[in-house]
């Protein structure tokens, strides 16, 4: 069994929806929670991150963790086109992060 | 310029040649990781790097070896390239915060025929 488990998807949303985006864990030792962004042909970009339990908005995007049920998830509001990337969950203890397989989302004008 | 920088962007081998890939950084970070990304199973950690003097195995190391030539460089060998090499191979730095946030380099495509 994988570390980390993402919701595979693809995704294909309509615009202004609202997408959520998912990850579970099973290491408890992981402390910060993370979400990067990548882009066709580019390399992942770091969206946003949380450390330990909790919820961290910036802008149209929140992240939430519930290290009780090692789950944490993306939601992404009024979604747009340019949205429209893979999402990857990950997670780190010790100076090592563990990535989830992604999760591709279409936004369609 | 881009702060992490990979060549080749893109290369195409046959089985059994010795291909390095490089990997640059400008962004002072001591920590420096080494990925491929095959469609499905996301990133996968091949080797890292924590400063010029300390090289680590990651979960798939075996067929790839290291170098890290100084803070700002390292690269990515594969002694005798096979088909099922061909993946899109990602370099990364961060610093020495616990959070890891990483930066990665654009990639580079590597098919092995």
């Amino acid at each position: 069994q994988k570390e980390v488990e993402q919701d595979p998807g693809p995704l294909s949303v309509p615009e202004g929806a609202i997408v959520s985006l998912n990850c579970t864990y099973s290491n408890s030792a992981f402390q910060y929670f993370m979400w990067y962004r990548q882009y066709s042909r580019k390399g992942p970009e770091l969206l946003m991150y949380t450390y330990s339990s909790g919820n961290k908005e910036d802008g149209r995007f929140t992240a939430q963790v519930d290290k009780s049920s090692k789950y944490i998830s993306l939601f992404i509001r009024d979604s747009q086109p340019s949205d429209s990337a893979t999402y990857l969950c990950a997670m780190t203890n010790a100076g090592k992060s563990t990535f989830g397989d992604g999760t591709t989302l279409t936004v369609k004008p | 310029d881009a702060d992490v920088t990979q060549t080749p962007r893109n290369r195409i081998t046959k089985t059994g040649k010795r291909i390095m890939l490089e990997c640059s950084q400008t962004k002072g970070h001591d920590r420096m990781y080494w990925y491929r990304q095959d469609p499905g199973l996301g990133l996968r950690l091949i080797y890292y790097s924590f400063d010029v003097k300390d090289i680590n195995k990651g979960e798939i190391s075996d067929g790839y070896s290291v170098s890290r030539q100084a803070q700002a460089k390292f690269s990515l060998s594969l002694e005798s390239a096979i088909p099922n090499q061909t993946a899109l191979y990602f370099c990364a730095t961060s610093d020495t915060g616990q959070s890891n946030e990483q930066f990665f380099g654009p990639g580079t495509r590597l098919t092995v025929l």
